[in-house]
């Protein structure tokens, strides 16, 4: 079973550009999560999707974050103008809501620095 | 909100010691607790999870048990070898299918 993917694996900007990242789940797994890790910290929610449906954006920096997941199922995050805190590992889970345990599986994330 | 914190923040042991990893969290109420790995540069690996309804669970030389009650979980890593170095996070969620939330991690080094 294929596991959850992300790219790009580094992406370097300077502030104020934007970027995308993408991020294709685990198959079947009707539940996507977006987690930001700044280097010394454990990951902070972003934003959760249930299917193509927002479950949870109350940690979104909407200003300049966006997130959408068309069909349920690909999911890609957008961010801005990048400032120089956005800098950081994003990092993209998933899990099975229909069944299983609601055990999360999480891809190889997206290291960001802005310049 | 839920918090959760880890104890110690970092650990060096020689080759061969069993060591004990320290979770804790301040609101109780939890569905499950999940154990993670992350080697430097990489994602999280799952290593154990452990739903409310039980106490512990094992899988080869780690064994994590869950006190709800108390608010804290154990990770005991037996016989650790250099290829065990890694951050060690654990994370909770309050309901099925809702968010995880992290604790900060353990930074564990096992030297040769």
């Amino acid at each position: 079973e294929a596991g959850v993917a992300q790219s790009p694996r580094y992406k370097i900007i300077e502030k104020r550009q934007s970027v995308a990242f993408w991020c294709n789940p685990i198959s079947g797994h009707a539940t996507l999560y977006w987690y930001q890790q700044i280097l010394g910290q454990g990951p902070k929610l972003l934003i959760q999707f249930q299917n193509n449906g927002v479950v949870d954006d109350s940690q979104l920096p909407k200003d300049r974050f966006s997130a959408e997941r068309l069909k349920g199922v690909d999911s890609t995050l957008k961010i801005q103008p990048a400032k120089l805190e956005d800098s950081a590992v994003y990092l993209c889970a998933s899990s099975s809501y229909y069944r299983g345990t609601g055990e999360l599986f999480f891809g190889e994330g997206s290291r960001l620095t802005v310049l | 909100k839920q918090e959760v914190t880890q104890i110690p923040a970092a650990l060096s042991v020689p080759e061969g010691e069993n060591l004990v990893l320290n979770c804790s969290f301040t609101d109780s109420a939890i569905y499950n607790l999940q154990w993670f790995r992350q080697d430097p540069g990489k994602g999280l690996t799952s290593l154990l999870l452990i739903q409310s309804s039980q106490r512990e669970q094992t899988s080869g030389r780690l064994n994590a048990s869950l006190d709800k009650s108390s608010g804290r979980s154990t990770l005991y890593i037996a016989a650790s070898q250099p290829g065990d170095s890694a951050t060690y996070l654990c994370a909770v969620s309050q309901n099925y299918g809702q968010n995880f939330v992290f604790g900060p991690g353990t930074r564990l080094s096992v030297l040769p």
